[in-house]
């Protein structure tokens, strides 16, 4: 079975502070999919990024970046430089694959995130 | 681009009742599935619809069911409504097949049950 835990129930920064959401996984296959989305009041979830379990390479985007750690199962989120637009609550998802295709997501409970101004 | 749609986006039913919720995925996709999220967790797969079949699903009883459309979208059935079934329903779709799909979740359908 797989299993996503953020431990993180809720965090607090003043703006311009940078934060590290945390994600661990678990999952017995050997190939699968990581995800994180940010979910806004309205309810939609955004997505932000998507990784392979064969491809490790970290990832800078803007002022997100991504460091996954196959050895350790974890996949976290950092957010530089925060703004108050960056309040959410951000879920980490696990997915198996099936013929290439990523099928059902298994989240993790969720980080809600406010950005003090 | 449309991304993915959902209808409609707020409805209050009563407890017995059946509701119908539906899906239009993102222009190209084929794939549909369906999530629930109660208030304040993550949410919860339901089931997931490829080429007009339920491909997989989740711990969800047979009150829960769907249906996907030649054009692709969907629709969510749940039968004899229970007042636990109040949540957010999230509809997200993806193309199958090739492994740089991403799966893109719409608005969502806020149901609640008295």
């Amino acid at each position: 079975a797989q299993k996503v835990t953020q431990a993180q129930t809720e965090i607090s920064v003043v703006e311009k502070e940078d934060v590290t959401l945390d994600c661990v996984y678990e999952t017995r296959d050997t190939t699968y999919y990581l995800f994180w989305y940010k979910q806004p009041p309205s309810g939609e979830l955004v997505f932000l990024i998507r990784r392979n379990s064969f491809d490790e390479q970290n990832e800078i985007s803007g002022r997100y970046s991504w460091n996954f750690q196959k050895s350790t199962s974890s996949f976290n989120f950092t957010i530089t430089a925060s703004q108050v637009v960056d309040s959410a609550v951000y879920f980490c998802a696990l997915s198996d694959l099936f013929g290439g295709s990523a099928r059902q997501l298994t989240f993790g409970s969720g980080t809600q995130l406010t950005v003090l101004p | 681009d449309a991304g993915v749609t959902q209808s409609p986006t707020h409805l209050i039913k009563t407890r017995g009742q059946q509701v119908t919720l539906r899906c239009s995925p993102k222009s190209g996709h084929d794939t549909v599935s369906w999530y629930q999220q109660a208030l304040g967790q993550g949410p919860q797969f339901i089931f997931q619809y490829y080429e007009e079949e339920e491909r997989q699903r989740g711990n969800f009883p047979d009150r829960f069911s769907g249906h996907q459309f030649p054009n692709y979208s969907s629709e969510l059935n749940v039968n004899a409504l229970l007042l636990g079934d109040s949540a957010l329903y999230l509809c997200a779709s993806s193309l199958a097949g090739g492994f740089r799909n991403t799966i893109y979740f719409g608005e969502g359908s806020w149901l609640t049950v008295v």
